[in-house]
């Protein structure tokens, strides 16, 4: 199982908006509607932002969205603020006895 | 409080067995999946495999089958990973996570560090 592709890096000023990209294949991200994105600060642990493709969690801001189209899901964060920056990790789960796919993690910074 | 409660941080050196342990608390540890996460330093989250404590259910990644082994003691809500023999590139922080309904990791452990050098 390949790991879903996300870029490497990604920037924005603060106020403005920023998507990050997920792609995976027609056997995880395009099968099902389970994926999930997660923030990790340095040295913390990550932490759930979006999980079935669009929900957030209680206490997650409302400038935090996700979205699917075919086999490319997508985080999309509005208002960029300082605290926004950190890495951010995709996965999906993949139907099969290995569960679930990872993406390699997207370092948002913010200018 | 519902939490996962990690192991402290060990040092080994190659050739060494070492298990490492993650207690759930404040919730139905036998009734959510837990999963494994290993991050090297400076890289990416890498999917290790999960295991369901109510029946020790294991599911692993094909990048970790036979190099780790993830079991679980439902007694005392506490789930594990093993290695009998430690190599410098397992190096790495780990992370264990609960498995939501649905398929997301909606509480994590704050990681366990594990350095192996000789």
């Amino acid at each position: 199982q390949s790991a879903l592709t996300q870029p490497a890096s990604v920037s924005g000023s603060p106020g403005q908006s920023i998507t990050i990209s997920c792609t995976g294949t027609s056997s995880d991200i395009g099968a099902y509607n389970y994926v999930s994105w997660y923030q990790q600060h340095p040295g913390k642990a990550p932490q759930l932002m979006i999980y079935d493709v669009s929900n957030r969690p209680s206490g997650v801001s409302n400038r935090l969205s996700g979205s699917k189209s075919g086999n490319t899901a997508s985080l999309t964060i509005s208002g960029l603020q300082a605290e926004d920056e950190a890495d951010y990790y995709c996965v999906s789960y993949t139907g099969s006895s290995t569960s679930c796919v990872f993406g390699g993690g997207t370092k948002l910074t913010v200018l | 409080e519902v939490q996962l409660v990690q192991s402290g941080a060990e040092v080994k050196k190659p050739g060494e067995s070492l298990k490492i342990s993650c207690k759930g608390s404040g919730y139905s540890f036998t009734s959510y999946w837990i999963g494994w996460v290993r991050q090297m330093p400076g890289k990416g989250l890498d999917w290790m495999g999960i295991i369901y404590p109510g029946d020790s259910d294991t599911r692993y990644s094909p990048s970790f089958q036979g190099q780790v082994t993830i079991s679980a003691d439902k007694s005392i809500s506490t789930a594990y990973l093993q290695w009998s023999s430690l190599k410098a590139s397992d190096t790495a922080m780990y992370y264990c996570a609960r498995r939501a309904v649905g398929w997301y990791f909606d509480l994590w452990g704050r990681g366990t560090l594990v350095t192996v050098s000789s």
